[in-house]
């Protein structure tokens, strides 16, 4: 079975300022991972995937994540961070098969402050 | 392309009563998963149905049943309604076997009262 934990229930940070939110795993098998986004009142939208290759995958709006598999983690970064990126921030995994299930952590709520 | 679509957006039902949700996914996609999001247990995954078939199921009671149809449509079913059902359905699509992106709707919030 696969397991995914997200520490920080809340993260608060000011703009402009770094931000580091936290994902680990725990898996018998080898997983896909991923980061989703919640904005208030929406459904999730996918940030950024790992798949395989690069253990560094970055997104189109300046997120960043790094698989370290040694740690089973997944933390997502990023070096500046606006008002606009205050929303719930879920990490999840799937298996390498050809079924769809995602397992989510319990997310983290990031709170940009002005 | 038109996303994931989710009706009604907002639903209010009555202990007892049953419920039934839809899920249009993008067009060409044969694959649609459900998943409960509750303040207390967080996303949680329901089953998934690909090409009329599920192919997986969460750990929920019978009461949850769902359906997908030929067009790729799918339904969700609760029966019995409990106060606990109250949640934000979210249904995802993805486009084939083995894909690795999931798309969702904005989802369904149910009220139990």
């Amino acid at each position: 079975a696969q397991s995914v934990t997200q520490l920080d229930s809340q993260v608060p940070v000011f703009e402009e300022a770094p931000v580091e939110l936290r994902c680990n795993y725990s898996s018998s098998v080898s997983v896909y991972l991923f980061w989703y986004v919640q904005y208030p009142n929406q459904g999730l939208q996918l940030l950024l995937k790992y798949l395989s290759g690069s253990t560094l995958v970055e997104s189109i709006n300046g997120f960043e994540a790094e698989f370290n598999k040694s740690q089973t983690s997944f933390h997502l970064r990023k070096p500046s961070v606006h008002i606009s990126d205050t929303a719930e921030y879920f990490c999840a995994v799937s298996k390498m098969d050809s079924s769809y299930k995602l397992i989510f952590g319990s997310g983290t709520r990031l709170l940009v402050r002005p | 392309k038109a996303g994931v679509t989710q009706t009604p957006r907002y639903l209010i039902k009555t202990r007892g009563q049953q419920v039934t949700l839809s899920c249009s996914p993008i067009s060409g996609h044969r694959s649609v998963s459900w998943y409960q999001q509750t303040p207390g247990q967080g996303l949680q995954f329901l089953f998934e149905y690909f090409s009329e078939t599920q192919r997986n199921k969460g750990n929920f009671p019978g009461r949850f049943s769902g359906r997908q149809f030929s067009n790729s449509r799918s339904e969700m079913n609760v029966s019995t309604l409990e106060l606990g059902d109250s949640a934000l359905y979210l249904c995802a699509s993805s486009s084939q076997e083995g894909s690795t992106e999931a798309f969702f709707g904005q989802g369904t919030r149910l009220t139990v009262v």
